[in-house]
């Protein structure tokens, strides 16, 4: 019973290098998302998806690229990495808008320097 | 437009006493309100949700939580905290208004459950 599965785990990065991490799940759901965890700020929003190649941007997508070819999957990429990306980022899908669980992968954490 | 205030950043408890985290929350819908627990080095598990069913929700490991719309409050009680209930607590609100979704993750409280 995988659920939500982020990879990778860790990343280290140099400035202006590019990456990309993956979100899979398997439970069939249509909605996922991309947060970034910060201290003392909660969870935000980076990018979404409602379904099978459809991406819409959440509070803070500015660095970031999104894609969703595959329904189980969503790919999160940084073009040129920079200091501020430094972070924890997760994914969650949902199958069911306003009242379904948010079902999260355990995290990835990148550094970059 | 929607927020969510977790009103302490840190909570300390000692084992076995009682534990509050307190959440208020703004929203121009109806919402669905959600705690979640994220243990260090985890991801965030569902603890609870209202849905505009009953009012006080009963969640796992004990937690409960009421939702008081008089007071836009949603506090997670527990009565009688354990070492593993050490975490940190995110109270969140989704609305869902004509196929729009927002979810408002609140900043976190950490519990420290001192023995």
């Amino acid at each position: 019973n995988a659920g939500v599965t982020q990879t990778p785990k860790f990343r280290v990065l140099k400035t202006g290098q590019s990456m990309t991490l993956l979100c899979a799940q398997d439970m069939n759901h249509e909605y996922m998302y991309w947060y970034r965890q910060d201290p003392g700020m909660g969870l935000r929003l980076i990018h979404y998806s409602v379904g099978e190649g459809t991406t819409a941007k959440g509070e803070v997508p500015d660095g970031y690229n999104v894609s969703r070819l595959k329904k189980q999957n969503f790919l999160l990429g940084l073009e040129s990495a920079a200091p501020s990306q430094t972070s924890v980022y997760f994914c969650a899908s949902t199958g069911t808008l306003n009242t379904g669980e948010l079902f999260f992968g355990e995290g990835s954490r990148l550094t970059v320097l | 437009a929607q927020s969510v205030t977790q009103l302490d950043s840190h909570v300390s408890v000692s084992e076995g006493t009682p534990v509050l985290l307190r959440c208020n929350y703004s929203s121009s819908y109806s919402p669905s309100l959600f705690w979640y627990v994220q243990h260090p080095n985890k991801g965030l598990q569902l603890l609870l949700k209202y849905t505009s069913a009953a009012t006080l929700v009963k969640g796992i490991n004990g937690f409960e939580a009421e939702f008081k719309k008089s007071e836009t409050s949603f506090h997670l009680t527990k009565p009688s905290a354990h070492m593993s209930d050490a975490a940190e607590y995110f109270c969140v609100v989704r609305i869902n208004s004509g196929g729009y979704q927002k979810v408002t993750f609140g900043i976190g409280t950490k519990l420290q459950v001192i023995p």
